[in-house]
């Protein structure tokens, strides 16, 4: 079975301050990484994707993720976080081979960027 | 290219009814997966569709069923509504195994 946990249900942060979004998953089988984005009351967006290849994976808004499969970890890192990057993130692992298109998500991390 | 619109956006029920949600998928998209979010929870995968026939159903009761039409918009239908339905239902779509594009959800309340 897959899980994914996010070490850190609400991180609070500094303007200007870096930040790292901790994601552990687990899977018996290859496995494709996410990082999802959701503002208040608003669906979910694609930040970056971990499929193959390089591990350090470069997303939108500045966002980057490393594959780590050894420790079975995504982390999502930003070297310096504006105001307008307050939301939910979401780490999510697909399942190579599995139904297409099913995600197995975490709970979620809350970024709170402060002036 | 219009992106996945969901329809309603918000809607309350009671106990015990039916609710009929709706999905457009993205142009293009053949794939539709429905998930539910409820508060303070990461999104859990209900069912998909391919191509109109279900592909792979999470852990939620029959009273859940869904369809996808010819034109690859969707339905999700949940019977005999209980108050732990209330949650955001995301609908998203894909080109079979690509990024999944998601809506903006309908927030169901159950009273």
């Amino acid at each position: 079975a897959q899980s994914v946990t996010q070490l850190d249900s609400q991180v609070p942060v500094f303007e200007e301050a870096p930040v790292e979004l901790r994601c552990n998953y687990s899977s018996s089988v290859s496995v494709y990484l996410f990082w999802y984005v959701q503002y208040p009351n608003q669906g979910l967006q694609l930040l970056l994707k971990y499929l193959s290849g390089s591990t350090l994976v470069k997303g939108i808004n500045g966002f980057e993720a490393e594959f780590n499969k050894s420790q079975t970890s995504f982390h999502l890192r930003k070297p310096s976080v504006h105001i307008s990057d307050t939301a939910e993130y979401f780490c999510a692992v697909g399942v190579g081979g599995s139904t297409l298109g099913r995600l197995y998500f975490g709970r979620g991390t809350q970024l709170t960027v402060w002036p | 290219e219009t992106g996945v619109t969901q329809s309603p956006t918000h809607l309350i029920k009671t106990r015990g009814q039916q609710v009929t949600l709706r999905c457009s998928s993205q142009s293009g998209h053949n794939t539709v997966s429905w998930y539910q979010q409820a508060l303070g929870q990461g999104p859990q995968f209900i069912f998909q569709y391919y191509r109109e026939e279900e592909n792979g159903r999470g852990n939620f009761p029959p009273r859940f069923s869904g369809l996808q039409f010819p034109n690859y918009s969707s339905e999700l239908n949940v019977n005999a509504l209980e108050l732990d339905d209330s949650a955001l239902y995301l609908c998203a779509s894909s080109l079979a195994a690509g990024e999944l594009f998601f809506g903006e959800g309908s927030r169901l309340t159950v009273l």
